[in-house]
């Protein structure tokens, strides 16, 4: 079975300010994808990014990049030059061996300060 | 490209009663994912179709919870009788294909209170 742990439940930066959301992860599968969403007020869960297990570089997608460090089982999102609208729920995921079930964390609630 | 939708948005019914949701995924995606997240848990997975058929339905709390994908397009879940537990949000998610990689893109989600 997989775990996904978020150990910060809200989070404060300062607008144009990078952020590091942590994740840590847990899992026996040989083979595994990590994933961020975000969730603004509104409700929809938005992708950002994702890593593959085998990937030898660290995911980038624009502002956001995925800190992957296998062996502490760890894939932190990193938000460069934080804007207001990066204000929402962030959530961690992982997939199973099978690909179609995704294991979520707790959350972090990111608030961006003007 | 429209994205998933979800009906209702929002959904207040009485314990007991019968609560029907409705997901739209993306068009040509054949797999279809629901999940739930209920009050101050995580969000959990609740089952899987590929097409119209169910491949894996182990997050199923209970036989009060029916899926159904007729014709491999929209998904409905129905909560019969729904108990005060099952109020949250549950998200439909669907993916063109299955694979560690694979992106699920999700919906606004269905807000059910149940009282």
């Amino acid at each position: 079975a997989q775990k996904i742990t978020q150990t910060q439940p809200g989070m404060f930066v300062q607008e144009k300010e990078a952020v590091t959301l942590d994740c840590t992860y847990d899992t026996s599968d040989p083979s595994y994808g990590l994933f961020w969403y975000k969730q603004p007020s509104s409700g929809e869960m938005i992708f950002l990014i994702y890593q593959g297990s085998y990937d030898q570089q660290n995911a980038t997608e624009g502002r956001y990049s995925l800190n992957f460090q296998k062996a502490r089982k760890s894939a932190n999102l990193v938000i460069s030059a934080s804007q207001l609208g990066d204000s929402a729920m962030y959530f961690c995921a992982t997939t199973n061996n099978a690909g179609n079930m995704l294991t979520f964390g707790g959350g972090t609630r990111l608030m961006v300060k003007p | 490209e429209a994205g998933v939708t979800q009906f209702p948005s929002h959904s207040v019914i009485e314990k007991g009663q019968t609560v029907t949701l409705r997901c739209d995924p993306i068009s040509g995606h054949d797999n279809l994912y629901w999940y739930r997240r209920v009050m101050g848990k995580e969000i959990k997975f609740l089952l899987h179709f590929v097409k119209e058929s169910k491949q894996d339905e182990s997050g199923m709390p209970n036989n009060r919870f029916l899926a159904e994908r007729t014709g491999g397009t929209y998904s409905t879940l129905k909560v019969q009788p729904a108990e005060l537990e099952d109020s949250g949000v549950y998200f439909c998610a669907s993916s063109p294909g299955t694979s560690v990689l694979q992106t699920q893109y999700f919906g606004p989600g269905t807000r059910l209170l149940v009282l």
